[in-house]
C-alpha cells in the first residue's frame, strides 16, 4: 500500500530534551516536507526537500532541523524543544518538487506535547 | 486531530443537502488550487484540485469553482453524508521552483442525520 508514515504518533515530553519524528514514504517520491497544524492557523511548512541531500527551509524552521539521505526518509529533528512546538505534525510527500503542481500525499500526523 | 476542529468557521448541513464550503486565496500568482479533506485524527485527504486557467472542475459528487477576479474558491458537495463530516481546507500551490503550498485555516463541515 502507497503511503507516508510516521513515528511516534503521540509524543509527550519535556522542554529541551531532544526528540526525533521520523517519516518515510513508499512511493519513490523526490519531494517531501513538513508541516506543523495550530488551531486557527491551518498548516504551515516547517521544512522540504527536493531530493535527497537537498533541503530547505518552510515558513516557520525555527527550532527544527531535517535531514535527507536517502529518498524515503526525512526526518524532523527537534534539538531543544520548547512548548511553543506544541503542536501537531504532517509530513507530506510528492513525486516531485519544481515547478508547476505535484498532488502531496499526508502521513497520518504526530501529536507532540513539551512541557 | 482532535483539536484542529477548536476555532474553525463551521458549516452545519442536514444530510442530503448540498453543501458549500468557500475559501479566499492570496496570491494572484498561484496556479493551481487544492481542497483537503480532514478527518478526526487523521492527514490531509486529497479531495480535488483546479488549475487557474479554468473557473469550474466537476468530481465524483464535487465541484470547485474558482473566481479569480475576486480570489475565491468554493468546494460544493452535493447530497451531503454524514461521512463528509470533517475539517476541509483549501490550499494554492505558489508554483515558482518548489511544491509549496499555501494552507487556509480550514472549515468544519458538521453533517446531521
Amino acid at each position: 500500500e502507497a503511503q507516508v508514515t510516521q513515528n511516534p504518533r503521540y509524543l509527550i515530553t519535556v522542554t529541551g530534551k531532544k526528540l526525533t519524528v521520523t517519516c518515510s514514504q513508499n512511493m519513490n517520491h523526490e519531494y517531501m516536507s513538513w508541516y506543523r497544524q495550530d488551531p486557527g492557523l491551518g498548516l504551515r511548512q516547517i521544512y522540504y526537500s527536493m531530493n535527497v541531500e537537498v533541503t530547505d527551509k518552510g515558513d516557520v524552521p525555527e527550532g527544527y532541523k531535517v535531514s535527507r539521505k536517502e529518498k524515503r526518509n526525512f526526518p524532523l529533528i527537534l534539538e531543544s524543544p520548547s512548548p511553543n512546538q506544541t503542536s501537531l505534525y504532517f509530513c507530506a510527500s510528492s513525486f516531485r518538487g519544481g515547478a508547476g503542481y505535484n498532488e502531496q500525499f499526508f502521513g497520518p500526523g504526530t501529536r507532540l506535547t513539551v512541557l | 486531530g482532535e483539536s484542529v476542529g477548536l476555532h474553525l468557521p463551521t458549516l452545519s448541513v442536514q444530510e442530503g443537502d448540498n453543501s458549500i464550503i468557500n475559501c479566499a486565496y492570496s496570491n494572484s500568482a498561484s496556479d493551481y488550487f487544492i481542497w483537503y479533506k480532514q478527518e478526526s485524527g487523521k492527514g490531509p485527504q486529497f479531495i480535488i484540485d483546479i488549475r487557474s486557467n479554468m473557473d469550474k472542475r466537476q468530481g465524483q459528487r464535487v465541484t470547485v469553482l474558482l473566481n479569480k477576479t475576486v480570489k475565491h474558491l468554493s468546494l460544493q458537495i452535493a447530497a451531503t453524508q454524514p461521512g463528509d463530516s470533517a475539517v476541509y481546507f483549501c490550499a494554492e500551490n505558489y508554483g515558482g521552483a518548489t511544491n509549496k503550498l499555501i494552507f487556509g485555516t480550514g472549515t468544519l463541515l458538521a453533517v446531521q442525520p
